[in-house]
């Protein structure tokens, strides 16, 4: 079982290119999020995939835009890309119960230049 | 869900026990309490949950007050390689499939293990 699978691991943009960030899982898990971590802050939350089919905005949205292709995959897109966008990226799954525990992927180091 | 306030940051010596604590004072009585932990530009990991009674598993464990208002993750021989940021989170469990939530992470607690 690979887990939760990022990609691209690093990238580097120009301001006002677009790019999508994608995200699978193999744990056949309900829920999917995507969170970005700034230097010397916590985790916050972009948009979140409670169920295939659905999608809510988080924490901080503006930006960014999501989809959930299927019931493993969760992508992320920038579609006009600003320095306030450099960021780590990390995603996340979930299934649904009393025991929700999450797993992350290995997250992703994007620069906007 | 519930807020948390956690202390930003912590030490202890490698060996000892390091006690970690929440504050979740407004947590509702179908909130479950979990930790996570961050270590340096990895992914967090979850470490523990729990609702009313103390649980314990292989990393750690978990002391919830009877009030529900706090709780305190123990780490019991804590080693260089528990140097992490630690976070509390408290939510509802969803049972229901299209009942999903988002999970919000606070600052979190940076552990630091000494020699």
């Amino acid at each position: 079982n690979a887990g939760v699978t990022q990609t691209p691991k690093f990238q580097v943009l120009k301001t006002g290119q677009s790019m999508t960030l994608q995200c699978a899982q193999d744990m056949n898990h309900n829920s999917m999020y995507w969170y970005r971590q700034d230097p010397g802050m916590g985790l916050r939350l972009i948009y979140y995939s409670a169920s295939e089919g659905t999608t809510d905005k988080g924490e901080v949205p503006n930006g960014y835009n999501v989809s959930r292709l299927n019931k493993r995959e969760f992508s992320l897109r920038l579609e006009s890309a600003a320095p306030s966008q450099t960021s780590v990226y990390f995603c996340a799954s979930t299934l649904l119960g009393t025991n929700e525990k999450l797993f992350f992927g290995s997250g992703t180091q994007l620069s906007v230049l | 869900d519930a807020k948390t306030t956690q202390p930003p940051s912590m030490d202890c010596a490698e060996g000892r026990a390091a006690n970690l604590p929440c504050n979740h004072s407004t947590i509702s009585g179908n909130e479950y309490v979990y930790w996570y932990r961050q270590i340096h530009s990895q992914g967090p990991q979850y470490i523990i949950h729990g609702l009313k009674n103390n649980e314990t598993n292989e990393m750690a464990s978990l002391i919830i007050t009877e009030d529900r208002k706090s709780s305190t993750l123990i780490l019991p021989h804590a080693t260089l390689r528990d140097t992490a940021v630690y976070y509390c989170i408290v939510r509802v469990a969803r049972q229901v499939y299209n009942q999903g939530g988002k999970l919000i992470f606070g600052q979190g607690t940076e552990l630091s293990v000494k020699p």
